[in-house]
């Protein structure tokens, strides 16, 4: 496999329900980010890693809880979510360093939907 | 703060034409890189143009070119010579240090 990929492509969840979505990256990129698409709205980014440090939660609920054990694996844990956090979910890499960077890659997305 | 402004919802075009999506950002920094990503059904953002700021020339990939005014913070997508796979959502993005800020898209349709 190359590139970006994330499972599962389509969740459907309770409210009360515990799921992880899942991206790993075959790049070689050093940092990994979550967005959120929603209808009509722009990207917004929710959590960024760098050298699987986390460098940006963007004010996200706690119902959403990153994970990156390495650099190619970044987990999103989902509990108790609201119908409000039904969205396309995207994961992204891209390498970043001092001596340059890539544009980010991204991957299909996860079709989240709370019901 | 970093905003990016894609002002067209939709947009149409015959195939074969040429079609432009626009694209304004705000910033108070002098150096970063704006971006034209394209999202088709599968949902797969996919690159399709870069530009530097500091680039005063236009940015071309095959079909695909930018009008990039500096000063009036405007980062235009002109497709030339349409096809029905250009077909998609059309996203217009700021790069801030290791992170996009992006618009709402514009969503583009082509009629054979």
């Amino acid at each position: 496999e190359t590139g970006v990929t994330q499972t599962p492509r389509h969740l459907v969840m309770g409210m009360t329900n515990k799921k992880s979505l899942k991206c790993e990256q075959h790049l070689g990129h050093n940092a990994m980010y979550w967005y959120k698409q929603s209808a009509k709205k722009p990207l917004e980014l929710m959590f960024v890693y760098n050298f699987k440090e986390q460098t940006e939660n963007n004010s996200v609920p706690s119902r959403f809880s990153p994970e990156c054990p390495n650099s190619s694996h970044l987990f999103l844990h989902l509990h108790t979510l609201q119908p409000e956090d039904s969205a396309l979910y995207l994961c992204a890499s891209s390498q970043e360093g001092l001596q340059g960077w890539t544009e980010a890659f991204f991957g299909q997305g996860t079709r989240l939907t709370v019901v | 703060a970093q905003t990016v402004t894609q002002s067209q919802p939709e947009m149409s075009v015959q195939e074969a034409e040429t079609v432009t999506l626009s694209c304004t950002y705000d910033t108070s920094e002098s150096d970063y890189y704006l971006f034209w990503y394209k999202q088709p059904p599968s949902r797969q953002m996919i690159l399709v143009i870069r530009q530097e700021a500091y680039k005063q020339q236009n940015a071309t990939e095959n079909r695909f070119s930018v009008n990039f005014q500096k000063a009036a913070k405007s980062f235009s997508l002109k497709i030339s010579d349409s096809q029905l796979g250009d077909a998609a959502m059309y996203f217009c993005a700021y790069r801030r240090v290791d992170k996009l800020i992006f618009g709402t898209g514009t969503r583009l349709q082509v009629f054979p």
